[in-house]
């Protein structure tokens, strides 16, 4: 059983600080995604990362897979009260489903 | 196009009741899944399918049934509703083929509470 570890489990942070949360595993994943989830809706695709030490931006978003495809990180920079959330990531080892991890709930507050 | 639309968004039910929830996507993905999310224990996978007339059991498939008769709908259906299954749902879709990477398009949700 794969399983993706991510932490912290809850971060609440003062707009405009930077911030960074992890997702591990001891398992390799062929790619892994990062969503977000806003209250009351489901979740959305951020972004997914393939290759072993990829570094994607999205726009405050920094997302990085690590060499040896076994962790992934988001970093965002000067969080904004619109980037509260649950930040979920999943690892995808080419099978039919996805591995989702707990998730971080992120509350940026003005 | 809608992308996953689920119904109903709410739903209550009393214990030993029988529900269906209805999940229809309009993007001719080929894969669905339901799952459940529990307060602080992320998505568990109830069932999927990887196409019309196949269906297989996830992480927590138990009180639980599935069919996929058509491309675009997938209904979850519970027979003898329990407190335990007192939770959210969601479906998902996604288009595989050799190349792709089973991004998930998620639907807003169904909150049921089982009383």
């Amino acid at each position: 059983t794969q399983l993706l570890e991510q932490s912290p489990q809850f971060l609440s942070i003062q707009e405009g600080e930077n911030l960074t949360v992890y997702c591990n595993s001891s398992s390799v994943f062929s790619s892994l995604q990062w969503y977000r989830q806003e209250p009351g809706e489901g979740p959305v695709l951020l972004v997914t990362v393939v290759t072993g030490g990829e570094v994607k931006k999205l726009k405050r978003l920094t997302f990085q897979f690590g060499d040896a495809r076994k962790d992934s990180s988001l970093h965002i920079t000067a969080a904004q009260t619109g980037d509260t959330g649950l930040y979920l990531c999943a690892g995808n080892t080419g099978y039919s489903t996805l591995t989702f991890g707990k998730g971080t709930m992120l509350l940026v507050s003005p | 196009n809608a992308g996953v639309t689920q119904t109903p968004k709410f739903r209550i039910l009393k214990i030993g009741q029988s529900m269906t929830l209805q999940c229809t996507q309009d993007m001719n993905h080929n894969y669905m899944y339901w799952y459940r999310q529990d307060p602080g224990m992320g998505l568990k996978l109830i069932y999927y399918s990887v196409g019309a007339g196949i269906t297989d059991k996830g992480e927590v498939p138990n009180g639980y049934n599935v069919s996929r008769s058509t491309t675009e709908d997938f209904p979850l259906r519970l027979e003898l509703a329990a407190p335990s299954q007192t939770s959210v749902y969601f479906c998902a879709s996604s288009y595989r083929d050799r190349v792709s990477y089973n991004e998930q398009f998620f639907g807003p949700g169904t909150r049921l509470t089982v009383l």
